[in-house]
């Protein structure tokens, strides 16, 4: 079947406004989540659904940030006010479960803050 | 807190030459290991996941060996090819990092020239 796929693949946005990144993963994976790769930084964890349990929020940076999933399966990353530092790619994963299996990553959207 | 390090940051090595990716973590206690390759504008593939009671994995011309309690893995490439000129990124799950996300290292950038 198809991979995780995110859109859009790239977005430009002025610093001020709310942006919505999306990520329909797997079908059949529970476990989904979000990563950013900013320059310099590295990958970074942002947040982790699994099922139907309350979100693991440990890694988002602000309140700026939250992100919801929708019966289980498509999920989307809001960030409001958009700052210049926001820029990144935000990479979305998902595995069967968690634990032991691999997690598969989508290509990423690549947001560019102005 | 789990640090994962990766040498060296950057690699140059002429077509047919076996070489060795290093990464090391701080906090022993994992749940797995996995590398990653990362294409430059591409999201990441997963090359090869190490639960914590493995000491290696093979696929292909890829080997990958875990030694926990040195906290050490290393990537083995036999015979390079200009086509794995990427990033390879390291990535553990571990207890005191937080067990729903993995943690990852900077990466090593290969280059393979004919």
């Amino acid at each position: 079947g198809a991979g995780v796929s995110q859109s859009p693949s790239n977005k430009v946005t002025e610093k001020g406004k709310d942006v919505e990144l999306r990520c329909d993963p797997i079908s059949g994976h529970t476990a989904l989540y979000w990563y950013r790769q900013s320059l310099g930084q590295g990958l970074e964890f942002l947040i982790y659904f699994q099922g139907n349990s309350a979100p693991d929020k440990s890694g988002l940076p602000s309140d700026r940030f939250s992100a919801e999933r929708t019966g289980g399966s498509v999920s989307t990353l809001t960030i409001q006010r958009t700052q210049q530092e926001d820029s990144a790619v935000y990479l979305c994963a998902s595995s069967l479960s968690t634990g032991k299996e691999t997690q598969y990553f989508g290509p990423g959207t690549r947001l560019l803050v102005l | 807190k789990q640090e994962v390090t990766q040498i060296p940051a950057a690699l140059s090595v002429p077509e047919g030459e076996n070489l060795v990716l290093n990464c090391s973590f701080t906090d022993s206690a994992i749940y797995n290991l996995q590398w990653f390759r990362q294409d430059p504008g591409k999201g990441l593939t997963s090359l090869l996941l190490i639960q914590s009671s493995q000491r290696e994995q093979t696929s292909g011309r890829l080997n990958a060996s875990l030694d926990k309690s040195s906290g050490r893995s290393t990537l083995y490439i036999a015979a390079s090819q200009p086509g794995d000129s990427a990033t390879y990124l390291c990535a553990v799950r571990s207890f005191s990092g937080g067990y729903n996300k993995l943690i990852f290292g900077a990466g090593t950038r290969l280059a393979v020239h004919p």
